[in-house]
C-alpha cells in the first residue's frame, strides 16, 4: 500500500531532550515535507525537501532540523524541544512538487513537550 | 496575515443539504489543493486545480478555480455525514515547487 509512515504517533518529552520524529514514504516521491498543525494557527510548513541532500525551509524552520540522506527517509529532529513546539506534526510527500496527484500525508504525531 | 482565507470558518448542515466553502488569494494562485482531514487525523487529497476556470468533480464534490485564479470554491451535492471533517485549501507559494501554505480551514458538521 502506498503510504506515508510517521513514528511515533504520541510522544511525551522534557524539555531540552533531543528527539527524532521518523517520516518513511513507499512512493519513490521526490518532494517531502514536514508540517505542524496548531488551533487557531492551521498547518505550517516547516521544512522541504526537493530531493536527496537538497533542503530548505519553511515558514516555521526555527528549532528544527531535517535531513534527506536517503529518498524515502526525511526525518525531523528537534535538538532541544521547547513546550511551545508541542503540536500536531504532519510529514507529506509528493512525486513533483505540483501535480494532480497532490500530497500524501502521513497520519501525524503528536508531540507535547513538558 | 493569512494569506488563504477560507470561509465559513464552520459550517452546520442538515443531510441531505448542498453547501460551498470557499478559499481566497489576494495573490495569484499557481495550484490550489483540496484536502479533508479527521480530526486528529492525516489529511486526504480531494483535488488539485491548476488553470484559471478549471473546474474538477469527485463523486459528490466539486471544485472550482476562477479565471483570475485568486479564489476557488469547494461544492457538496446532498451532503451526508460521511463528508463530515475539516477542508482544507492549499497552494503553492509562488513557483517554488514544494512550498505550501494553508488556510486555517473549515469545520463541517452533517447532522442526519
Amino acid at each position: 500500500e502506498a503510504q506515508v509512515t510517521q513514528n511515533p504517533r504520541y510522544l511525551i518529552t522534557v524539555t531540552g531532550k533531543k528527539l527524532t520524529v521518523t517520516c518513511s514514504q513507499n512512493m519513490n516521491h521526490e518532494y517531502m515535507s514536514w508540517y505542524r498543525q496548531d488551533p487557531g494557527l492551521g498547518l505550517r510548513q516547516i521544512y522541504y525537501s526537493m530531493n536527496v541532500e537538497v533542503t530548505d525551509k519553511g515558514d516555521v524552520p526555527e528549532g528544527y532540523k531535517v535531513s534527506r540522506k536517503e529518498k524515502r527517509n526525511f526525518p525531523l529532529i528537534l535538538e532541544s524541544p521547547s513546550p511551545n513546539q508541542t503540536s500536531l506534526y504532519f510529514c507529506a510527500s509528493s512525486l513533483s512538487g505540483r501535480g494532480a496527484g497532490g500530497y500524501t500525508f502521513g497520519s501525524g504525531t503528536r508531540l507535547t513537550v513538558v | 496575515s493569512q494569506e488563504l482565507e477560507q470561509s465559513p470558518q464552520s459550517l452546520i448542515v442538515q443531510e441531505g443539504k448542498n453547501l460551498t466553502i470557499n478559499c481566497t488569494s489576494s495573490k495569484t494562485l499557481y495550484g490550489l489543493y483540496w484536502y479533508k482531514q479527521k480530526y486528529g487525523e492525516g489529511l486526504i487529497f480531494l483535488m488539485m486545480l491548476q488553470k484559471g476556470g478549471e473546474e474538477k468533480s469527485h463523486e459528490k464534490i466539486t471544485a472550482k478555480l476562477d479565471e483570475k485564479k485568486q479564489q476557488s470554491s469547494l461544492h457538496i451535492t446532498a451532503s451526508q455525514p460521511s463528508h463530515a471533517g475539516i477542508y482544507l485549501c492549499g497552494a503553492d507559494r509562488g513557483s517554488t515547487l514544494g512550498r505550501l501554505y494553508f488556510g486555517r480551514g473549515t469545520q463541517l458538521t452533517v447532522w442526519p
